[in-house]
């Protein structure tokens, strides 16, 4: 069974400042993917990544596939970027689809 | 494009009744889809997952079920709610069996039993 850790598990942080969650798993997996829940309780998909580094807007994300770890970094940080982030590890089952398992979260709040 | 829905928003229900929430999505044929759990101050579980119309597979044995009566529809089932059953349930579908694709998530339904 795949364990996956989050770190930190809350976090405050101002305006402007870079943010770093960090995802650690403890079995080989097919992806791993930063989701992001907002407070109403909605989820998005931020990024789903196999190797290397991926950029979108503000948020990084990256993944060491041989230490078993992955990064998302939210720059130039925002208020509205408080939520909770949510690393979540893919694995492939023959004809059993694409199962998740989750990270406890990381809360971040933003303070103006 | 692809939509996900989820029905009702929130449902407050007493122990012992019977649940229904349905799932449904628009704009792709053939979706894995997926149902999970979130209680309270805890992490997301996976609950179900279905492959195919009528394939269900159990993550958590529990006293909930799920059938999938249509290609694009997903339902979360109880005969009798526990306590325990309260949380927030997500639905999720994503395309592609022996590959890896993003999952995407319905807006949720949170269930308080009382």
């Amino acid at each position: 069974k795949n364990e996956v850790e989050q770190s930190p598990q809350n976090l405050t942080a101002q305006e402007g400042e870079f943010i770093t969650i960090n995802c650690s798993y403890s079995v080989g997996i097919s992806a791993l993917h930063w989701l992001q829940q907002h407070p109403g309780g909605g989820i998005v998909s931020l990024f789903m990544l196999s190797s290397g580094k991926k950029k979108h807007g503000r948020l990084i994300a990256t993944i060491n596939i041989q230490e078993k770890h992955s990064s998302l970094h939210i720059t130039a940080s925002h208020p509205r970027d408080s939520a909770v982030y949510i690393c979540a590890v893919s694995y492939q089952v023959k004809a059993a689809g694409n199962k998740l398992t989750f990270g406890g979260g990381t809360r971040v709040l933003v303070k103006p | 494009s692809q939509t996900i829905h989820q029905w009702p928003a929130t449902l407050v229900q007493p122990v012992g009744s019977p649940l229904s929430l349905e799932c449904t999505v628009e704009g792709t044929s053939n979706p894995n889809l997926y149902w999970y759990r979130q209680a309270a101050g805890r992490g997301l579980q996976l609950l179900f997952y279905s492959v195919g119309i009528g394939q269900i597979s159990s993550e958590v044995p529990q006293n909930l079920s799920a059938s999938r009566p249509q290609d694009r529809q997903f339902i979360l089932s109880s005969k009798k709610l526990l306590l325990s059953d309260s949380g927030f349930y997500l639905c999720a579908w994503s395309i592609g069996a022996l590959t890896y694709y993003e999952q995407y998530f319905g807006p949720g339904t949170r269930l308080t039993v009382t």
